[in-house]
């Protein structure tokens, strides 16, 4: 298991809900990114967080809408998702946005 | 526009042999070059990180090795073991970028079987 957890592991939901990625980093870093992986695609970086201020945003789609109140935590939350938006979703914390991540083991989303 | 092809997409070996992997990316000014595994639903775990200044990276059975001139790195695993299938991840820190945004290839799927 690395420093770098997330909840839930899995994930079911329907396309009118709304609910939330947690992921909490106790390496004491303090730049953290949501990557999402879909079937037979590369790794696409979502949202960088550098000591709690946002960085970047890659186009994501405003059904998706981080949140990080602290350098160890960082959430997605999730509102009226898309079959498409199936994935799994990573979380990876750095080291003053160094290129050496530390990623979670992800959560497997399912939208119905 | 900055890309990390990998090749094979998938490799099946039998236990034992030695293998190469390959990831080549289309722009040579780099800050690193990074490699990782990721067993099946599950996170990356980072197995070797070469710097822009280095040519090659060892722990235990693997050695990975950078050629940026030519825009080539590669992942060698000596006497594979079933232990070892995973999906391989090469994962790319152009200078020119944001810092700590990496680009990743697609990644090959190696199967040992015992």
């Amino acid at each position: 298991e690395t420093g770098v957890t997330q909840t839930p592991r899995h994930l079911v939901m329907g396309m009118t809900n709304k609910k939330s990625l947690k992921c909490e980093q106790h390496l004491g870093h303090n730049a953290m990114y949501w990557y999402k992986q879909s079937a037979k695609k590369p790794l696409e970086l979502m949202f960088v967080y550098n000591f709690k201020e946002q960085t970047e945003n890659n186009s994501v789609p405003s059904r998706f809408s981080p949140e990080c109140p602290n350098s160890s935590h960082l959430f997605l939350h999730l509102h009226t998702l898309q079959p498409e938006d199936s994935a799994l979703y990573l979380c990876a914390s750095s080291q003053d946005q160094l290129p050496t991540q530390y990623f979670g083991p992800g959560t497997r989303l399912t939208v119905l | 526009k900055q890309e990390v092809t990998q090749i094979p997409a998938a490799l099946s070996v039998p236990e034992g042999e030695n293998l190469v992997l390959n990831c080549s990316f289309t722009d040579s000014a780099i800050y690193n070059l990074q490699w990782f595994r990721q067993d099946p639903g599950k996170g990356l775990t980072s197995l070797l990180l070469i710097q822009s200044s280095q040519r090659e990276q060892t722990s235990g059975r693997l050695n990975a090795s950078l050629d940026k001139s030519s825009g080539r790195s590669t992942l060698y695993i000596a006497a594979s073991q079933p232990g070892d299938s995973a999906t391989y991840l090469c994962a790319v820190t152009f200078r020119f970028t944001n810092a700590g945004k990496s680009t990743f290839g697609d990644g090959t799927t190696l199967t040992v079987k015992p």
